[in-house]
């Protein structure tokens, strides 16, 4: 059972460019949840999505920032307009519709906004 | 608001025991979980306790919850170089998990 994937692994924008942020979550899990980490601290919830619909997006920056997982393929964390300050590492964890508390890590992509 | 907190540096000698230290805030946190970060990679899930509980062993992990001080604490019997990383305390719901800034592990031959 592959684990949860993440694409691209690194991404390079200058700033006013536009990132998308590709998730796959494990097989069978129906729960994705995207974080943020910026350097030398811990990971900061951003939002929590089920199939088509966002449940919590209380973490999400309220401009520039979206996120959606649809019916069909991966989710996309979607960056607009970037400025150096985005520059961080996202991580998407999924959890299965059963067991929403364990939540199994992608490995993240480092995004450099120059 | 919620705040979770680790020392962040631990070094050990190799066969030691290492105990890595966490205190959170939110009282009504479900769950509390340690993930282990190694360089470049993402966060592996090691293990996690319900709050009613105050110790869950597995293998050569043992946690122990004080839920009236709301302390957690990871021990890692016998640790080795592969144990080097940093670990992350994690509280929360089904929902969102708030972590720690991480303790990173040093292990000395």
């Amino acid at each position: 059972n592959a684990g949860v994937m993440q694409n691209p692994r690194h991404l390079v924008r200058r700033r006013g460019q536009e990132a998308r942020l590709r998730c796959s979550p494990m097989k069978g899990h129906s729960h994705v949840y995207w974080y943020r980490q910026l350097p030398e601290e811990g990971l900061k919830f951003m939002v929590y999505l089920q199939k088509e619909n966002i449940i919590d997006e209380s973490g999400m920056p309220k401009e520039r920032f979206s996120a959606e997982f649809p019916k069909e393929g991966p989710s996309i964390l979607r960056i607009q307009q970037v400025v150096r300050g985005d520059s961080a590492a996202y991580f998407c964890a999924s959890s299965p519709p059963s067991l929403t508390y364990e939540q199994y890590f992608g490995p993240g992509t480092r995004l450099t906004v120059t | 608001g919620e705040d979770v907190e680790q020392s962040l540096f631990l070094s050990v000698r190799e066969g030691d025991s290492s105990v890595i230290n966490c205190t959170y805030t939110d009282s009504s946190s479900t769950y509390l979980y340690w993930y282990k970060q190694e360089p470049g990679a993402g966060l592996q899930l090691l293990t996690y306790i319900f709050s009613n509980m105050d110790m869950k062993q597995d293998q050569r992990l043992t946690v122990l919850l004080n839920k009236k001080d709301k302390h957690l604490s990871l021990r890692i019997a016998d640790t080795q170089t592969g144990d080097s990383a940093i670990y992350f305390c994690a509280e929360g719901s089904a929902r969102q998990l708030t972590f720690g800034s991480g303790t990173q592990l040093t292990v000395l031959p």
